[in-house]
């Protein structure tokens, strides 16, 4: 099966700009998804197709892909941006959606 | 506005058998293939299983291969879970989301229930 790897954690002072990366084998061939779920809560698409933003989703949010490692990018981070942030593929090799293993965001 | 809230869940001893429901509504449901994903306490997101939207493909983690059942009914609007010989491992809250195409390769999930908590333990 297809493996994504996450930092995980990630801390950030508000304000700032953080970067969550997700690495996997030419990751860079394959779209990448990206979802945040806060504390209690279900997941919440935020990046879809590398770096397109559903609806909804502040322009702060932003994704891009390439070679082995894909990476969501969360500009003038906001208390609110406190949650767990994970990666997605569809691996066609195996027929199954790989999740990474989440990156908890601490804003200081 | 779309909702997908799931139902079913609770306490089963090891072995035995529990069936999930996610009713959907404010989308139309027969056109969109369908994912269960579950999360294990304190731990990440895992895909379960697929069914496309007519119900005629369907994918499987391989921790639940021949154990777990997707199924749907369009005219209920309903995903179903069927879930036998069950272990302490399948211990999770378990997400119904919508695909965004009708088959079940690729794309991703636009919309998530709310989770429905299945407790496997004697």
């Amino acid at each position: 099966s297809y493996v994504l790897t996450q930092p995980p954690s990630v801390s950030v002072a508000p304000g700032q700009t953080a970067r969550i990366t997700c690495g996997g084998n030419n990751i860079g061939s394959k779209s990448v998804h990206w979802y945040q779920q806060k504390p209690g809560q279900a997941p919440v698409l935020v990046v879809y197709d590398d770096s397109d933003r559903p609806s909804g989703i502040p322009e702060r949010f932003s994704g891009s892909n390439s070679g082995n490692t894909a990476t969501l990018t969360i500009s003038r981070v906001e208390a609110g941006d406190e949650a767990d942030y994970y990666c997605q593929v569809w691996d066609s090799s195996s027929d199954q959606w790989a999740f990474g293993g989440g990156t908890k965001l601490t804003v200081l | 506005e779309v909702q997908l809230v799931e139902s079913g869940g609770g306490l089963v001893q090891p072995g035995g058998s529990l069936r999930l429901s996610c009713v959907a509504s404010g989308f139309t449901f027969s056109s969109y293939a369908m994912h269960w994903v579950r999360q294990a306490p304190g731990k990440g997101l895992e895909f379960v299983s697929a069914i496309s939207s007519k119900g005629g493909s369907t994918y499987y983690a391989n921790s639940v291969k021949g154990r777990f059942t997707i199924s749907r009914d369009n005219s209920k609007n309903t995903l179903y879970l069927q879930m036998g010989s069950l272990r302490a491992e399948d211990m999770a809250v378990y997400y119904c989301a919508s695909g965004t195409t009708g088959t079940t390769e690729g794309g991703y999930f636009d919309y998530w229930g709310q989770g429905t908590l299945v407790t496997v333990s004697s």
